[in-house]
């Protein structure tokens, strides 16, 4: 079975500056995609951002990019120009390309941002 | 539509008797998940059914838990007999058929006392 595993359980970042939740996974498998999901407090989770892994370049949207590194099997999120809004815990998921439709989600990073 | 909506949004239960829940799917979602999120973790994959057909079901749905989807649209989860253990978030997740991306609804709150 894949894990997916966030060592960090809590991150703190200032408004305006940059953070980097880390995610490692383990698998067999070649065709997978891996995701970073946003849940603020109270409010349903939100996809933040996708990565095929067939895909080399690293994926973007806006202030989100992620650093995939398929060998060393990493898959961290990095959160430019930090916002208040940005609070909230972020996991990271994993989906087979393979077998079965689940998303096998991490334990969480809750990340606090101040002022 | 304004996405995957759940109810009840919050339920509080003795242990022993039974609950059912219900999620609305995004109308034009062929896929729907459940999921289960406990306290200080992440969600675990329960079940999920493509149109009305159950596809797979997780190790943890034990045999007190059903799920159904009848017609393809709205599903119900249901607990019969619950235990402590089962108090946790509920989570409904729908996608498209050929699309990767899970939308969530806002999860019940299930407290069994």
């Amino acid at each position: 079975a894949q894990t997916v595993t966030q060592s960090q359980p809590e991150m703190s970042v200032q408004e305006a500056e940059t953070v980097t939740l880390s995610c490692t996974y383990d698998t067999s498998e070649s065709d997978y995609y891996l995701f970073w999901y946003k849940q603020p407090p109270s409010r349903q989770m939100i996809l933040v951002i996708r990565q095929e892994a067939y895909k080399q370049q690293n994926a973007t949207e806006n202030r989100f990019s992620v650093n995939f590194q398929k060998a060393a099997k990493s898959f961290s999120l990095k959160i430019s120009d930090s916002q208040l809004g940005d609070a909230a815990m972020y996991f990271c998921a994993y989906r087979s390309g393979n077998s079965g439709y689940a998303l096998n989600f991490g334990k969480g990073t809750s990340l606090l941002v101040t002022p | 539509d304004t996405g995957v909506s759940q109810d009840p949004r919050h339920k509080i239960t003795k242990r022993g008797q039974n609950v059912t829940f219900r999620c609305d799917p995004i109308s034009e979602h062929n896929r729907l998940y459940w999921y289960r999120q406990t306290l200080g973790q992440g969600p675990e994959f329960l079940t999920y059914f493509q149109n009305e057909a159950q596809l797979e079901k997780s190790r943890l749905l034990s045999d007190r838990f059903s799920a159904e989807r009848p017609k393809g649209s709205f599903s119900t989860l249901e607990i019969q007999r619950t235990e402590q253990g089962d108090s946790a978030m509920y989570l409904c997740a729908s996608s498209l058929y050929s699309g990767d991306e899970q939308f969530f609804g806002p999860g019940t709150r299930l407290t069994v006392l």
